[in-house]
């Protein structure tokens, strides 16, 4: 039992560049998010999705595109990466929204934009 | 902004001490997570209080919450080194509202 995975782990990126991560979890979970986490800002969401072919805009969505075609996977696209977007990104998800959250969290994706 | 804000921002204890750690924050919640972070990899959920809850005890964890003065406190008692960690509050508004995450207390425990 995978819990939720993330790929890749590491990537490194060029200003104007595109890419894609991916993030799949086996726990069957309507809810699924993607956070960034820098250097004294915690955690912030960038966009969430409530169930397949949903998704909605977080806290920081701007520059980032979602897809969740498949309940498993939800996808995080970087259509032209900037610096600012150095960060390590978390992918989680929940059984659902109501009552009780418990987040289940990747093991984070560190992209670096140069 | 963060609905959660964590004091103290590091915290550096002997192993076998006791270790704190405050949350404060903003408006009216449903339930208030603590998580951890090791260096490095994902978070992990380690324990939820509701809001009409004042303790809640897990193994060496304990959790207070004062929803009249919008705060919660982590204890971690007879620390040791393995609780190294990264520590998080988040808060929870109930449906149609995402958990918010503070920026967390980095613990460090010396053996």
């Amino acid at each position: 039992n995978a819990g939720v995975t993330q790929t890749p782990k590491f990537r490194v990126l060029k200003t104007g560049q595109s890419m894609t991560l991916l993030c799949a979890q086996d726990m069957n979970h309507e809810y699924m998010y993607w956070y960034r986490q820098d250097p004294g800002m915690g955690l912030r969401l960038i966009h969430y999705s409530v169930g397949e072919g949903t998704t909605a805009k977080g806290e920081v969505p701007d520059g980032y595109n979602v897809s969740r075609l498949k309940k498993q996977n939800f996808l995080l696209g970087l259509e032209s990466a900037a610096p600012s977007q150095t960060s390590v990104y978390f992918c989680a998800s929940s059984r659902d929204g109501s009552g009780i959250r418990e987040l289940f969290f990747g093991e984070g994706s560190r992209l670096t934009v140069l | 902004s963060q609905q959660g804000e964590e004091d103290p921002q590091a915290l550096s204890i002997q192993e076998g001490e006791n270790a704190t750690m405050n949350c404060s924050y903003k408006t009216s919640i449903n339930n208030l997570q603590w998580y951890r972070q090791n260096s490095g990899r994902g978070l992990v959920h380690l324990i939820l209080i509701r809001s009409n809850e004042r303790e809640k005890h897990s193994g060496r964890l304990r959790v207070t919450l004062d929803t009249s003065k919008k705060s919660s406190s982590l204890l971690i008692t007879a620390s040791r080194a393995a609780d190294t960690a990264s520590y998080f509050c988040a808060t929870d508004r109930g449906a149609g509202n995402m958990l918010t995450f503070g920026g967390g207390t980095r613990l460090m425990v010396k053996p």
